[in-house]
């Protein structure tokens, strides 16, 4: 049961535009969640994070944004740029007991971004 | 501040072995969580140590475990290695309970089992 689900394994876009990422969930319990970036051979390094109580979190190139009746976020990278190249992952935790001591990963979407 | 570090960064194994991994967190955090990651599948969730407790556990065999030691340093052990125990292996740290807050990942451990 994928709670957490990263529907495009891949996406291809220009230097200069707009990136979008999006990540679905299933859980109505998740309550925080994270994007992380990861280069090949490297452990993947936090981005952003948004809770439930916002809808929007900016970041510099990056915002994350939150609707939680659909169940989905998503990440935006203005401008992107060719070091922006990496695989982005969702990540989402929360619920009562253990739960929310783990964070449930999506299985990442690779992002090229060309010059 | 030093980050997160895992050693070995690569390991060979063959079927029936046992092997140990280990992680030191980065200093003040408490928490430690492992992951796998495979091909097509994404971080899967091993388990979590807070203050040398389990936390919580993911959907994997007994074969798979783990411990915390006082100073926060953690061990993870995979007994009886399987070909697809093949994969990397990520530790994550973090000040609070690992999905309270973010988490600080290692380079991980390559683990191959012939």
């Amino acid at each position: 049961d994928q709670q957490v689900k990263q529907n495009s394994p891949s996406l291809s876009v220009q230097e200069g535009r707009i990136s979008i990422l999006n990540c679905d969930y299933t859980n109505s319990m998740f309550d925080y969640f994270l994007w992380y970036k990861k280069y090949p051979a490297e452990g993947p390094t936090f981005l952003i994070s948004i809770s439930s109580i916002k809808d929007k979190n900016e970041d510099g190139r990056f915002t994350v944004f939150l609707n939680k009746s659909a169940k989905h976020l998503s990440l935006h990278i203005v401008p992107s740029q060719p070091g922006d190249s990496a695989v982005y992952f969702c990540a989402a935790s929360g619920g009562s007991g253990g739960s929310n001591y783990k964070l449930t990963f999506g299985k990442g979407t690779l992002l090229t971004v060309n010059p | 501040k030093a980050g997160v570090t895992q050693t070995p960064r690569y390991l060979i194994k063959t079927r029936g072995q046992q092997v140990t991994l280990s992680c030191s967190p980065i200093s003040g955090h408490r928490s430690v969580s492992w992951y796998q990651q495979t091909p097509g599948q994404g971080l899967q969730f091993l388990f979590e140590y807070f203050s040398e407790t389990q936390r919580n556990k993911g959907n994997f065999p007994g074969r798979f475990s783990g411990r915390q030691f006082s100073n926060s340093r953690s061990e993870m052990n995979v007994s009886t290695l399987e070909l697809g125990d093949s994969a990397l292996y990520l530790c994550a740290s973090s000040h609070l309970p690992g999905g309270l807050n973010e988490q600080f990942f290692g380079p991980g451990t390559r683990l191959t089992v012939l």
